[in-house]
């Protein structure tokens, strides 16, 4: 247990709609980080938050957004969801934003879009 | 765009037998981190190597770092059925912005 706990762990939706995602960091972690996992495209970067502020953005779509809260859990909200959007997602967690952090994964949250 | 190629991305082994997975890029990154992610779950980080020609053991895996920091492998030793996994390596190129590569899935057969 990585101590980052991630809700739900399935999900199924329609084409269309939207979803979110939701990631409680390990205690004492300030940077949340989501990352996205598909057979095609392997694990991308999304995006990274540090004690409440955007940090870093990767591959992130304009229909994905994301925040972080005062009590620094996350949300990554997933809108006019299309078939490819179907993945794992993960949120990961770490106590410091620069390099050489260790960064713990939550066991992510399977996205199924029909 | 940093990319990091990552071979081979299949490999089913005996038990007993040694291997090597290699990670490649053209760029160079402040670290390298190894991953090991089974079904259902989260990548679980093996190890980091920070400096050039760093070597690291961790019972029968040993990961090195090349010398211009692009490149890195991970070798195992006598592998055993639960060493069965996807291993992941991931270049640290700004501040935990990891960037993975493929993966290589591993079987080791009994």
């Amino acid at each position: 247990d990585s101590g980052v706990t991630q809700t739900p762990k399935h999900l199924i939706t329609a084409t269309g709609q939207r979803v979110t995602l939701r990631c409680s960091p390990r205690s004492g972690d300030l940077s949340v980080y989501w990352y996205q996992q598909s057979l095609d495209q392997g694990l991308q970067f999304l995006i990274q938050y540090y004690n409440g502020e955007e940090r870093a953005k990767g591959n992130i779509l304009e229909r994905f957004s994301a925040q972080q809260f005062p009590d620094l859990h996350s949300e990554l909200n997933l809108s006019s969801l299309e078939l490819g959007d179907s993945a794992l997602y993960f949120c990961a967690s770490s106590v410091a934003s620069g390099s050489g952090n260790t960064i713990y994964f939550g066991e992510g949250s399977w996205l199924t879009v029909v | 765009t940093q990319l990091l190629e990552q071979s081979p991305q299949f490999l089913s082994i005996q038990e007993g037998e040694n291997l090597t997975v290699y990670c490649n890029s053209s760029s160079v990154f402040s670290s390298l981190q190894w991953y090991r992610q089974e079904p259902g779950e989260g990548p679980v980080l093996l190890v980091t190597v920070v400096t050039g020609g760093e070597v690291k053991k961790l019972k029968r895996l040993t990961f090195q770092f090349g010398d211009a920091r692009k490149d890195s492998s991970l070798h195992i030793t006598a592998a055993q059925p639960g060493d069965t996994g996807l291993y992941l390596c991931a270049g640290d190129s700004q501040g935990g912005k990891l960037i993975f590569g493929q993966g290589t899935e591993l079987s080791v057969k009994p």
